[in-house]
Parts: structure tokens; sequence; C-alpha cells
């Protein structure tokens, strides 16, 4: 059972250059979302989907962008890449019952130069 | 979105009970409380979660204040196992989005 994955695990950039990070669930969960974490902070959210065709902004979505095309999958783009996005990006979903806890992928460490 | 705070750091010898606290006083009334627990270089994991009842599982209990501004993460006997960065979240049931505070470092001594 693979739960949430995120590609890649590593990402160096520089400044300018756009990239995807990929995430994917098997647990045919209907929410899924976008956190960035920043050394010593917690998590705060970019973007999320309650389901496929529906994204919405969360805390930071500033160049960011998102799509929900199939349940399972929620990529997250980096349009042009800026120092300030250097950070440790975290997939989660889940099922989006009442109270319903958070599924997280293992994050992608990015780093814009 | 409701924000949480939370102590940055705390102490604990082995075996002894933890009682980790949250402030979420701008918490709506249909906001879940939800615990994390992240490990050096791994994604977050779920520990429990509430609404207003406190609230016991195999790893952790939950006690929520009456008037929900506030909880307590309570890790009956801590382990070494149990050193990590805890974070309290409200969930918005709606739109299954969490707002996280900035977490608790728990280190726990032998």
């Amino acid at each position: 059972n693979a739960g949430v994955t995120q590609t890649p695990k590593f990402q160096v950039l520089k400044t300018g250059q756009s990239m995807t990070l990929q995430c994917a669930q098997d647990m045919n969960h209907e929410y899924m979302s976008w956190y960035r974490q920043d050394p010593g902070m917690g998590l705060r959210l970019i973007h999320y989907s309650v389901g496929a065709g529906i994204t919405d902004q969360g805390e930071v979505p500033n160049g960011y962008n998102v799509s929900r095309s199939t349940t399972e999958d929620f990529p997250l783009r980096l349009l042009s890449a800026a120092p300030s996005q250097t950070s440790v990006y975290f997939c989660a979903s889940s099922h989006g019952g009442v109270g319903e806890k958070l599924f997280f992928g293992s994050g992608t460490q990015l780093s814009v130069l | 979105d409701a924000k949480t705070t939370q102590p940055n750091s705390m102490e604990s010898n082995e075996e002894e009970p933890v009682h980790l606290p949250c402030n979420h006083s701008t918490i709506s009334g249909t906001d879940y409380i939800h615990w994390y627990r992240q490990l050096p270089s791994q994604g977050p994991e779920y520990v429990i979660h509430g609404l207003t009842s406190n609230v016991n599982n195999r790893m952790a209990s939950l006690a929520i204040a009456e008037d929900r501004k506030s909880s307590t993460l309570i890790l009956h006997r801590a382990t070494l196992r149990d050193a990590a960065v805890y974070y309290c979240s409200t969930y918005n049931t709606n739109a299954g989005k969490s707002t996280f505070g900035d977490g608790t470092t728990l280190t726990v001594k032998p």
C-alpha cells in the first residue's frame, strides 16, 4: 500500500526555472493539499483540492499553480522559481469525511539557487 | 482559519508523562483539533484528533478545554521513540485543510 507518493525527493533549480512536483495517492481520497515547511516553522498551506476539477488557494499560493484532473494526482507547478521558494514541500490527502486525518507524503526538498 | 500557538520546545524524562499544550483561541465551532508528529526527514504522522470531548487511542490522549480554545496532547509514558516535533492543527472539515502551529520539539532524556 503506497499511500501518498511524492517525486522527486530532492531537486535543485536555478532562479527562473520552472518545474512540477508530483503527488499521487492510491487511497481514493477526495481531498488533497500541498504544504511548504521552512526551517523552524510549521506547515503552511499552498493550495488544496476537494475533488477532481476543484482547487483553491491556501495561505501562501503566490508563485505556484495546481490542477486536479484525476482523483489520484495533484501536481504542484512552480512557474518561475525564486530563492524564497527554497523549502520542503509536503503533499497530503484525506478521505474528506468529518474530522478525517491527513496522510502525508515523505516530502520534496527543493533548493533554488 | 484558526491559528494555533505551541511552545517551541519541551523536555521529558523517559517513562514519565508528557503534556504538550496548544492554544487555538480563534477556532470555529466545526473545526476539529488534530495532532501530528514528525520525525527527521519524514512527513508528519497522525497522532489523534477530537472535536469537543477528550479522546484516547493507543498512541496518546487528547484533552480539550471546555471552551475549545486550547488542548493538550498527553503521552502517558514517554519513550525515546517519542522524541519528535509535535504539531497541533485545526482541521476544516468542509475544505479538508488544516492550519498548523509552528510545532513543539519534544526531547526525551533517558
